[in-house]
């Protein structure tokens, strides 16, 4: 089974500072890893994926996130923020069960940018 | 290329009605899984249709059952609604690996 641990359920940050959101995984299997972002009343964004190769990965809105498999997590990362970022943040995996792309997600962190 | 469309954007019933969601994937996607997002519970995995067959489900009562059409498109039925049920439902589109585009979702409220 697989399961997803996202430490913050919550990280106020001020704009223009950087922010880190942590996510950790547990699976038995090797695992293709996502975050996305939910703004209110809408559906999820994919903000960047894991699924092999380059353990740094870049996405849009200038978010990034490394996949260390020593530590299990996929911490997401963004050297400043903006207002715009203001929104829940969700982490998730994939690829337990051959052929089926259903996603594992954690519980969401809300991220919230002071002006 | 249009997205992941979901129909209804929002429902109100009465507990013990029933209620079919809808979802049309993005043109040549012939997986489409539902996810059901609370506040407590928060997003969890329904099932998952590929080719109009049911391949994957979640741990839900066999009041949600679901259904995909030839052309993919696929609609999603809840049976003697409780309070419980009233949450955002979740409906993606994939054609592989990490290429899972979500709809806007449909709220079903339940009172």
């Amino acid at each position: 089974a697989q399961s997803v641990t996202q430490l913050d359920s919550q990280v106020p940050v001020f704009e223009e500072a950087p922010v880190e959101l942590r996510c950790n995984y547990s699976s038995s299997v090797s695992v293709y890893l996502f975050w996305y972002v939910q703004y209110p009343n809408q559906g999820l964004q994919l903000l960047l994926k894991y699924l092999s190769g380059s353990t740094l990965v870049k996405g849009i809105n200038g978010f990034e996130a490394e996949f260390n498999k020593s530590q299990t997590s996929f911490h997401l990362r963004k050297p400043s923020v903006h207002i715009s970022d203001t929104a829940e943040y969700f982490c998730a995996v994939s690829g337990s069960r051959a052929g089926s792309y259903q996603l594992t997600f954690g519980k969401g962190t809300k991220l919230s940018v002071i002006p | 290329k249009a997205g992941v469309t979901q129909t209804p954007r929002y429902l109100i019933k009465t507990r013990g009605q029933q209620v079919t969601l809808s979802c049309s994937p993005i043109s040549g996607h012939r997986s489409v899984s539902w996810y059901q997002q609370t506040p407590g519970q928060g997003l969890q995995f329904l099932f998952e249709y590929f080719s109009e067959t049911q391949r994957n489900k979640g741990n839900f009562p066999g009041r949600f059952s679901g259904r995909q059409f030839s052309n993919s498109r696929s609609e999603m039925n809840v049976s003697t609604l409780e309070l419980g049920d009233s949450a955002l439902y979740l409906c993606a589109s994939s054609s592989g690996w990490g290429e899972a585009f979500f709809g806007q979702g449909t709220r079903l409220t339940v009172v």
